[in-house]
């Protein structure tokens, strides 16, 4: 079983539209973290939300903390090729411990 | 801000034999250290948790006594893979915990085992 569920898993979209991920559990998290990897590097941190309901923005990405902290989105606005790549969400059940890691989403985005 | 260094990027080696991973903290004291496999186009899965001075803590299904971690010390952390074989292949990745919501990641190594 997944304890975190992230969807889409993959995700083909044109320049300029926008597209939301999401990171969905049945359990509480101390803390959320969404990462993007390219191939063959480590997860580069995107965002750290800590407190339900938060919202934190990164030029044209949204993340947003679920106000139970059991769930978190990504939205992207006007997409660009350039955010083609994997992310992950990841969280912690208790500070500091150890990051568990959705399945992350391919996104694709084409000129 | 915090570096973790990790070393070899790639490695390539003959089945049955081993390899390790080294994974230092270049600016602060890594008293926790995560590792991670990754297979191709899938996700981190946390292998084991390592506290310096302790025996580190296994996930469920990951053979202690074939992938053997170190964390002697504040700064180094390794990792050895015993005895590997080709299903061993994969990306193995380092995080250091650097505060109560703060993680730090190595730059991963591609273990090719033929």
């Amino acid at each position: 079983t997944q304890l975190l569920e992230q969807s889409p898993q993959f995700l083909s979209i044109q320049e300029g539209e926008n597209l939301t991920v999401y990171c969905n559990s049945s359990s509480v998290f101390s803390s959320l973290q969404w990462y993007r990897q390219e191939p063959g590097e480590g997860p580069v941190l995107l965002v750290t939300v800590v407190t339900g309901g938060e919202v934190k923005k990164l030029k044209r990405l949204t993340f947003q903390f679920g106000d139970a902290r059991k769930d978190s989105s990504l939205h992207i606005t006007a997409a660009q090729p350039g955010d083609t790549g994997l992310y992950l969400c990841a969280g912690a059940r208790q500070a500091g411990t150890a990051l568990i890691f959705g399945k992350g989403t391919t996104l694709s985005v084409s000129s | 801000g915090a570096v973790v260094s990790q070393h070899p990027s790639w490695v390539i080696c003959k089945s049955g034999t081993s390899v390790k991973i080294e994974c230092r903290s270049l600016d602060f004291q890594a008293t926790t250290m995560f590792w991670y496999r990754q297979f191709p186009k899938q996700s981190l899965m946390l292998m084991a948790t390592s506290n310096e001075g302790s025996k580190a803590t296994y996930e469920q299904g990951v053979e202690k006594d074939k992938f053997l971690i170190n964390h002697a010390s504040l700064t180094l952390s390794t990792l050895t893979v015993t005895s590997a074989h080709p299903e061993d292949s994969s990306f193995y990745i380092c995080s250091a915990r650097t505060g109560d919501y703060g993680y730090t990641f190595g730059s991963g190594t591609r273990l090719t085992v033929v």
